[in-house]
């Protein structure tokens, strides 16, 4: 069973192009998170979704920052316009649905995309 | 206040010794709390879960004080490959729907020979 997948491992982009980072969760997972860390920092968390639908994300910039998770294919970190401050490894973390167990299912995280604004 | 605050170390600890991380968090309706291990621009990974009655897995040992809101881990007889930045982890969900986790910074833990 393959683990979480997140591509590409590392990205460069000039201030102001588009970043898209693509995560594929583990088989049988239904959720997703999005965290980011910035250099010298902790996880930070971003967003949570389901297929089709975007549960909290309450720790999105409320600017340029989206996120989705289609029916198909991967959930995919959307950042328009990046600027410096954007750098970061983002990493994404999926878990399954147990019914009953509410919180504490273990989230298991990918290995990470390291963006890198110039 | 940091929602989970970690005393960021460094801990350089020599082979063999017995090393302590603490941690606290501020919401008292937290639910799940983990200890996590990240080795350096690698991905976090679950260590073990922390329980009110304390929980043991090879030479670590984490307990956790819902009264004082403090987390701890114990590693015993420390080894080379402990080397790793410890992470605290608590989840604030207690119903679907409310899963993010939130992480302290870390304490960065060094094992010398």
């Amino acid at each position: 069973n393959a683990g979480v997948m997140q591509n590409p491992r590392h990205l460069v982009r000039r201030r102001g192009q588009e970043a898209r980072l693509r995560c594929s969760p583990m088989k049988g997972h239904s959720h997703v998170y999005w965290y980011r860390q910035l250099p010298e920092e902790g996880l930070k968390f971003m967003v949570y979704l389901q297929k089709e639908n975007i549960i909290d994300e309450s720790g999105m910039p409320k600017e340029r920052f989206s996120a989705e998770f289609p029916k198909e294919g991967p959930s995919i970190l959307r950042i328009q316009q990046v600027v410096r401050g954007d750098s970061a490894a983002y990493f994404c973390a999926s878990s399954p649905y147990l019914p009953g167990q509410g919180a504490g299912n273990e989230q298991f995280f990918g290995p990470g995309t390291r963006l890198t604004v110039l | 206040r940091k929602e989970v605050e970690q005393d960021p170390g460094p801990f350089n600890v020599p082979e063999g010794a017995t090393v302590a991380f603490n941690c606290t968090y501020s919401n008292s309706a937290s639910q799940s709390f983990f200890w996590y291990r990240q080795d350096c621009r690698k991905e976090p990974k679950l260590l073990m879960s922390v329980y009110s009655s304390g929980n043991e897995d090879g030479r670590f040992t984490a307990q956790l004080n819902r009264a004082s809101q403090y987390i701890s881990l114990l590693i015993r007889d420390s080894k080379l490959s402990d080397s790793a930045t410890y992470l605290c982890v608590v989840n604030d969900g207690y119903d679907f729907g409310n899963e993010k986790l939130t992480f302290g910074t870390g304490t960065r833990l060094t094992i010398i020979p």
